[in-house]
């Protein structure tokens, strides 16, 4: 079946730094892709997103990129601040419109 | 109050007992999802409801029986689990009917322990 594959699974890095968060998804009619960030204690809650027609996307810190060729998308997080120390979950819309997660990656901002 | 609300939050149960769990939207949304979530997994869609109907069940054991009169409301009726059923249950909502084509709003959970 389809899937999307995440990595890394835990990723420690220090206060102000980069973080990147790669995904690699098997359907090729995915045209969508959203990163949701989950918190201890709530809910996943959407972050940022990007279609297939765009090749990057900005907010503010963070970014998203896509490569379709490759299938692979990335979310980049610079100047890391504690509050974003959570669990970051990728997921590709497939061709039957259901979303289709990655496993999670917990960041961890060391101070 | 205002987005989505699961209660219980926590919630131990033993192989043979009946339990629901209740998920309320304030958001105005057509459509509302279950899913569990089991650490280090990718999250699993369990049942979809469209306008109160369901449109998506994916495969899901028969001890798990969704019901959604309105569609602000959603529950999910446990019967006779099992201990891998332990996992916390995510409700959430958007505005389209399709899993994919619109942006969820998650509720926090309620974790569900089955002994």
């Amino acid at each position: 079946g389809e899937n999307v594959e995440q990595h890394p699974s835990t990723l420690s890095v220090q206060e102000g730094d980069s973080a990147v968060i790669k995904c690699t998804y098997s359907d090729s009619a995915s045209n969508y892709f959203p990163w949701y960030k989950q918190e201890l204690g709530k809910g996943p809650q959407l972050i940022i997103d990007i279609r297939s027609n765009v090749g990057e996307k900005k907010d503010q810190r963070i970014a998203v990129t896509l490569n379709k060729t490759a299938k692979h998308f990335s979310l980049h997080i610079t100047e890391t601040q504690p509050e974003d120390s959570a669990v970051y979950f990728c997921a590709s819309r497939g061709s039957n419109y259901q979303l289709i997660w990655g496993a999670g990656t917990k960041l961890i901002i060391k101070p | 109050e205002t987005g989505v609300t699961q209660t219980p939050r926590h919630l131990v149960m033993g192989m043979t007992n009946k339990k629901s769990l209740k998920c309320e939207q304030h958001l105005g949304h057509n459509a509302m999802y279950w899913y569990k979530q089991s650490a280090k997994k990718p999250l699993e869609l369990m049942f979809v409801y469209n306008f109160k109907e369901q449109t998506e069940n994916n495969s899901v054991p028969s001890r798990f029986s969704p019901e959604c009169p309105n569609s602000s409301h959603l529950f999910l009726h446990l019967h006779t689990l099992q201990p891998e059923d332990s996992a916390l249950y995510l409700c959430a909502s958007s505005q389209g009917g399709s899993a994919g084509a619109n942006v969820l709003t998650f509720g926090a959970g309620s974790r569900l322990t089955v002994l």
